[in-house]
């Protein structure tokens, strides 16, 4: 089944006790992304990656890292995280070049907590 | 500065009526614009797609309209059924890269 998957589903942790979102899709496709959304604020655009060890930032960098090191793989980095970062979070990914059609595929989402 | 914007935070159709959801961006910079289906606890699905060099796409209950001029898009959907109930989000593609802006969604409730 096609899909991208992310991990954890639900976590609480504490400021400053760093955190890896993994994020893997098993489409071949060379785009991926991640969003958080917040109320009243919709889905806005951390970090974007167009292939292997190519990324480029969104909306809302900061506070976030990620790498591209295997094309199915887009790891969300939370150095240090702050309560502000408290939020919904989805990965996604789309085929780029010939096969794009503009369509997002989604996660299911990571909620994050941070105390 | 928000460049895609859903004015409406809600809105209720009654079943088997039209639901038309109405988005408005700034940014003509904009190649394809999406339309986004979210239910709670999921992620967002995709609906329909448009991109700028067209007015009109279909597929099935769903079309979406867009209209150049006025900078603004609009999803129509045909017979409105109590399962269309949740958030819709629309969303713009900057031209020549992979950068989206979502809106911050309209909550479509479909009364039986």
């Amino acid at each position: 089944e096609a899909q991208v998957t992310q991990n954890p589903r639900y976590l609480i942790t504490v400021t400053g006790k760093k955190l890896t979102v993994t994020c893997s899709q098993n489409m071949n496709h060379e785009y991926m992304s991640w969003y958080r959304q917040d109320p009243g604020l919709g889905l806005r655009q951390i970090y974007y990656s167009m292939n292997v060890e190519v990324t480029d930032k969104g909306d809302v960098p900061e506070g976030y890292k990620v790498s591209r090191k295997e094309k199915r793989n887009f790891p969300l980095i939370l150095e240090s995280p702050s309560p502000n970062q408290t939020s919904l979070y989805f990965c996604a990914s789309t085929p780029g070049g010939g096969r794009y059609t503009g369509e997002l595929f989604f996660g299911e989402g990571s909620r994050l907590t941070v105390l | 500065d928000q460049q895609v914007k859903q004015n409406s935070p809600s809105l209720s159709v009654q079943e088997g009526r039209i639901s038309i959801l109405n988005c408005d961006y700034t940014n003509s910079m904009f190649d394809y614009f999406l339309w986004y289906k979210k239910y709670p606890a999921e992620g967002p699905t995709f609906l329909i797609s448009i991109s700028s060099i067209k007015d009109k796409n279909e597929d099935g209950r769903f079309t979406v309209f867009l209209n150049k001029s006025a900078k603004h898009l609009s999803l129509h959907i045909v017979p409105s059924q109590p399962g269309d109930s949740a958030v819709y989000f629309c969303a713009a593609k900057i031209s020549g890269t992979y950068k989206y802006i979502f809106g911050t969604g309209t909550r479509l409730k479909v009364l039986a």
